[in-house]
């Protein structure tokens, strides 16, 4: 089975800082999808972004931006110009493809990022 | 467009009774995820539906579980009976093939 490992419970970053969250993921498939939910305080599930293992581009959208490092085995989250309203429960989630049976999620147990003013 | 629509959005009901939650996917969605979230254990798939029919049941915590998809929009998770250690949040999600999942907002289980 696909573990994901986020070794960072909470982190603090001050309003308009840049701030990194980190995830790490073991698998043997060469194929596969990792994904970035965030969880406000209204306990709502988002998509952040989305990036596929075949594509070496790192995946953006606008101020969030990861680092995928297929051979490392990690994906960071980069927030930059961080919002009052970035604070929430980050989870890192990996989904292996099975065309056959199904594209479910194996999350991490995620990182509690605070905005200060 | 509606998103998930989950409900109850809050439960609260005594040990021993019978629990339903519901939820309706995202029309057009092929796929029904069932999670639970707790503090101890994360965010835990249940189990999923393709076009209605159970893939993968083996997350379903015991006998007690059971979860039902009679069409494409609409899938219960029944407790019975239900045990102060299934309190937790449930959260339906749906998706069609390996596009991302859209979650609804979750339901509150409080047993007491």
């Amino acid at each position: 089975a696909q573990t994901v490992t986020q070794s960072q419970p909470e982190m603090s970053v001050q309003e308009a800082e840049t701030v990194t969250l980190s995830c790490t993921y073991d698998t043997s498939e060469s194929n596969y999808y990792l994904f970035w939910y965030k969880q406000p305080p209204s306990r709502q599930m988002i998509l952040v972004i989305r990036q596929e293992a075949y594509k070496q581009q790192n995946a953006t959208e606008n101020r969030f931006s990861v680092n995928f490092q297929k051979a490392a085995k990690s994906f960071s989250l980069k927030i930059s110009d961080s919002q009052l309203g970035d604070t929430a429960m980050y989870f890192c989630a990996f989904m292996k493809p099975r065309y056959f049976s199904g594209y479910a999620l194996n999350f991490g147990k995620g990182t509690s990022l605070l905005v200060t003013p | 467009d509606a998103g998930v629509i989950q409900s109850p959005r809050h439960e609260v009901t005594e040990m021993g009774q019978e629990v339903t939650l519901r939820c309706k996917p995202i029309s057009g969605h092929d796929y029904l995820f069932w999670y639970r979230q707790t503090m101890m254990r994360g965010l835990e798939l249940l189990i999923y539906f393709n076009n209605n029919v159970p893939i993968d049941d083996s997350g379903m915590p015991e006998d007690r579980f059971s979860a039902k998809m009679p069409n494409a929009s609409f899938s219960t998770l029944k407790i019975q009976p239900s045990e102060p250690r299934d309190s937790a949040v449930y959260f339906c999600a749906s998706s069609l093939a390996h596009q991302p999942q859209h979650f609804g907002d979750g339901t509150r289980l409080s047993i007491l």
